[in-house]
């Protein structure tokens, strides 16, 4: 069974903060990929970014990175000097690839984390 | 942007009563799904398509079917709403060869059952 922690239900940080948002999976297959994908309040879900699990290196785009451990299965997302407009729900998803043809297409989500950045 | 529209935006219906939600693509994406979003559950997928007529099930499948005679078109029906419907739907499509794919989303139909 696959399965995505999002342990942190909510972050609040002020503006500039560092802030780390934690994903933790669990898969069998030995292939698979990750992501995550932004909602801000407006309510549409963006992808920010995929990685398979053959890819550890880390990410940065801007002001956001990802770390990405298999040792720890952990895919987890850094926003550094957080800004207002980063304020959203963060969902981290996984993606397996089962071994035997006719695997089923089921992407899994986290519960998502919820981020305030304050003024 | 990925072409997809979702209608209606906002429902609201009464329980018992059947429901068509419909997503449209202008991309001829193979592959689209169905999710719902609900607090503390995050997003859950009830089906998705693989092509025309080829559909499967999701986690969350029970009480809803899918159609998709063409590769535009998905649509979700609800045949008898509850209230444990009431959510927030969201259709997808996967620009790629399907779930390793980033997805695109709909902007969401809110359906409220009373």
């Amino acid at each position: 069974a696959q399965k995505v922690t999002q342990a942190q239900t909510e972050i609040s940080v002020v503006e500039k903060e560092d802030v780390t948002l934690d994903c933790v999976y669990e898969t069998r297959d030995t292939t698979y990929y990750l992501f995550w994908y932004k909602q801000p309040p407006s309510g549409e879900l963006v992808f920010l970014i995929r990685r398979n699990s053959f890819d550890e290196q880390n990410e940065i785009s801007g002001r956001y990175s990802w770390n990405f451990q298999k040792s720890t299965s952990s895919f987890n997302f850094t926003i550094t000097a957080s800004q207002v407009v980063d304020s959203a729900v963060y969902f981290c998803a996984l993606f397996g690839v089962p071994i035997t043809q006719g695997g089923s297409e089921k992407l899994v989500f986290g519960k998502g984390t919820k981020l305030t950045v304050n003024p | 942007d990925a072409g997809i529209t979702q209608s209606p935006r906002h429902k609201v219906t009464e329980t018992g009563t059947p429901v068509t939600l419909r997503c449209h693509q202008t991309e001829n994406h193979r592959y689209m799904y169905w999710y719902r979003q609900d607090p503390g559950h995050g997003l859950r997928l009830i089906h998705y398509s693989y092509g025309v007529k080829d559909t499967d099930k999701g986690e969350v499948s029970d009480g809803y079917s899918v159609s998709r005679s063409k590769t535009e078109d998905f649509l979700l029906t609800l045949e008898s709403a509850t209230s444990s419907q009431t959510s927030v739907y969201f259709c997808a499509i996967s620009v790629g060869t399907g779930g390793n794919s980033p997805l695109h989303f709909g902007n969401g139909t809110r359906l409220t059952v009373t």
